[in-house]
């Protein structure tokens, strides 16, 4: 069975602190897909970022990083030099490979960045 | 921003009531999907449809029934609604083309509480 654990429940920074949030997943499949996915206090669902399971490359967007490490069924998010605007809940999803496209969410990480 | 729109955005019924929640979309996406959240369970998938008509269960898929009767709508039915169905809805849209999974394309919400 397919699983996606997000142990941190909540994280609270300061500004400009780096912070790193933790994904693990499960997962039969040899072809997946994981994706990250952030919900401000206003509750929208906004698209971070997509990994194939055979693209192992770390991915940097500004001030995002992703890492990807099949070996240890992860696929951690770090923001670097936070802001308040960053304070949010994460969700990282877990996809299967072709099909019905389903996802499998893990219960998201609250971030709260303090002024 | 993907073109999906959920309606109503809140609602407030009683037990035993029949209720129905609609999402639409401008995208002309194949694979629409009807999640609920809430606290401690992230998102959880309720049913999902891959083309018009054609449609199946999630995981927490009792109690509730959908339609697709056109590319751009997916209906959502509570048939009885309970007090444990309270909860927010979201609609999410996503393509496929060569068998890889997509980024899905969340909707607004729709807040519903039973009483």
């Amino acid at each position: 069975a397919q699983k996606v654990t997000q142990a941190q429940t909540e994280i609270s920074v300061v500004e400009k602190e780096d912070v790193t949030l933790d994904c693990v997943y499960e997962t039969r499949d040899t072809t997946y897909y994981l994706f990250w996915y952030k919900q401000p206090p206003s509750g929208e669902l906004v698209f971070l970022i997509r990994r194939n399971s055979f693209d192992e490359q770390n991915e940097i967007s500004g001030r995002y990083s992703w890492n990807f490490q099949k070996s240890t069924s992860s696929f951690n998010f770090t923001i670097t030099a936070s802001q308040v605007v960053d304070s949010a809940v994460y969700f990282c999803a877990l996809s299967e490979s072709a099909g019905t496209y389903k996802y499998i969410f893990g219960t998201g990480t609250r971030l709260k960045v303090l002024a | 921003d993907a073109g999906i729109t959920q309606s109503p955005r809140h609602k407030v019924t009683e037990t035993g009531t029949p209720v129905t929640l609609r999402c639409h979309q401008t995208e002309n996406h194949r694979y629409m999907y009807w999640y609920r959240q809430d606290p401690g369970h992230g998102l959880r998938l309720i049913h999902y449809s891959y083309g018009v008509k054609d449609t199946d269960k999630g995981e927490v898929s009792d109690g509730y029934s959908v339609s697709r009767s056109k590319t751009e709508d997916f209906l959502l039915t509570l048939e009885s609604a309970t007090s444990s169905q309270t909860s927010v809805y979201f609609c999410a849209i996503s393509e496929s083309r060569l068998a890889l999974s997509y980024e899905q394309y969340f909707g607004p919400g729709t807040r519903l509480t039973v009483t």
